[in-house]
């Protein structure tokens, strides 16, 4: 599983809180991201870091923010949740000899009424 | 895990038999393919990669094909067992200034005892 855990697994929120996802891994890995999957969709990229403190948008930013100040943590905040935002987002970590494999955490299914 | 696979493309076996689940990228110029498992409820699983310059790669119980001429990729599966059920999607890694991978939809895989 690499060493990948993402908090909370199920979250129930309403419309127009704040909600922050937590993706944690324990082998120090440089790269890390952020994607979003919902039905008749790929995996979509939401954000992605490539140290601490240093982060980048992805194709589906709008309405996300990330932040890094540690290697090992990497969090996701819906500034306000809109129900657009329903999905199950997944964080993923850069690794192996390929220098392109990613491996991804269990997920986070969040629903926003 | 579960609202993924609602509208996807479903390929049903028999436990023993082989399975081929096929995959259409988009770029020509991608340089990288990875095929990953997704079982309900859980995170993608990385089974399998192969580099622009092969055609072939086999793994355990696994092959991937490759025809650039064509975009297309294979995920073969050797004497398919009822753990293989699952939905599989194939990612292409596009040669941009940083590392992105692109997902497809995805294939279900039923395998009946």
């Amino acid at each position: 599983d690499a060493g990948i855990t993402q908090s909370p697994r199920h979250k129930v929120t309403e419309t127009g809180t704040p909600v922050t996802l937590r993706c944690h891994q324990t082998e120090n890995h440089r790269y890390m991201y952020w994607y979003r999957q919902d039905p008749g969709h790929g995996l979509r990229l939401i954000h992605y870091s490539y140290g601490v403190k240093d982060t980048d948008k992805g194709e589906v930013s709008d309405g996300y923010s990330v932040s890094r100040s540690k290697t090992e943590d990497f969090l996701l905040t819906l500034e306000s949740a809109t129900s657009s935002q329903t999905s199950v987002y997944f964080c993923a970590i850069r690794a192996g000899t390929s220098g392109y494999e990613q491996y991804f955490g269990p997920g986070t299914r969040l629903t926003v009424t | 895990g579960e609202s993924v696979g609602l509208h996807l493309p479903t390929l049903s076996v028999q436990e023993g038999d082989n399975s081929i689940i096929n995959c259409a990228y988009s770029n020509s110029a991608s340089d990288y393919f990875i095929w990953y498992k997704q079982e309900s409820g859980k995170g993608p699983q990385f089974i399998i990669d192969i580099r622009s310059n092969m055609d072939k790669r086999q793994g355990q119980r696994v092959t991937v094909l490759l025809n650039k001429t064509v975009k297309h990729l294979s995920l073969q599966i050797a004497a398919t067992q009822p753990g293989d059920s699952a939905v599989y999607f194939c990612a292409e890694n596009i040669p941009t200034g940083f590392q992105k991978l692109v997902f497809g939809t995805g294939t279900r895989l039923l395998v009946s005892p």
